[in-house]
């Protein structure tokens, strides 16, 4: 079992709508990041947060950390969102270590 | 600023060959770090460093080295090529303190 797991592995939607991601973790972290890799390969960061929540533009992240659950959401949903979007914790043990999940597949379609 | 670049963009070995993937960062960071990315599966760490002159071990660091000179370099060295080392492979560097980590384009290498 990945010490990260996220869900869905792939989303499809229509531009407009309201996306969540969903990202649950096994292990005590001192922070967890929001990272897109768009299709090309690149990959961004997105958000770093190890309580509440942060707002960029049209993304949100929020954390749980007694449930061990964060969730990314995106408003008003566009083409351009179309990306993997990959949830990394931050081991509390080892704050080099980062554990990944495998990552939600997001399709917006116009 | 150019980030973190990595060279090559692409390339085919055959196994049994070795093969050097360069990493240079121009923000000063001190850490870095090499990860992996196969189909389907979450990114892996290789190997990290915290400074120049010290490397440590990550997740799944068997059939690869590194070396960290300077501030700015972290090459990843493949000695004998193995199929299974056909992956996506990712640089990253981040300041110290709990940054964000800044990801470099990625080497897509494959092992016939």
């Amino acid at each position: 079992k990945n010490e990260v797991e996220q869900s869905p592995q792939n989303l499809t939607a229509q531009e407009g709508e309201f996306i969540t991601i969903n990202c649950s973790y096994s292990v005590g972290i001192s922070a967890l990041h929001w990272l897109q890799q768009h299709p090309g390969g690149g990959i961004v960061s997105l958000f770093m947060l190890s309580s509440g929540k942060k707002k960029h533009g049209r993304l949100i992240a929020t954390i749980n950390i007694q449930e061990k659950h964060s969730s990314l959401h995106i408003t008003a949903s566009h083409p351009r969102d179309s990306a993997v979007y990959i949830c990394a914790v931050r081991w509390g043990g080892n704050n080099n270590d980062m554990r990944f999940g495998a990552g939600t597949r997001l399709t917006v379609k116009p | 600023n150019a980030g973190v670049t990595q060279t090559p963009k692409f390339r085919i070995l055959k196994i049994g060959q070795s093969m050097t993937l360069q990493c240079t960062q121009d923000m000063n960071h001190n850490y870095m770090y090499w990860y992996r990315q196969d189909p389907g599966m979450g990114l892996k760490l290789i190997y990290y460093s915290v400074g120049a002159g010290i490397t440590d071990k990550g997740e799944v660091p068997n059939g690869y080295n590194v070396s960290r000179s300077t501030t700015e370099d972290f090459p990843l060295r493949l000695e004998l090529a193995a199929p299974s080392q056909t992956s996506v492979y990712f640089c990253a560097s981040r300041p110290t303190g709990d940054g964000e980590q800044f990801f470099g384009p990625g080497t897509r290498l494959t092992v016939l």
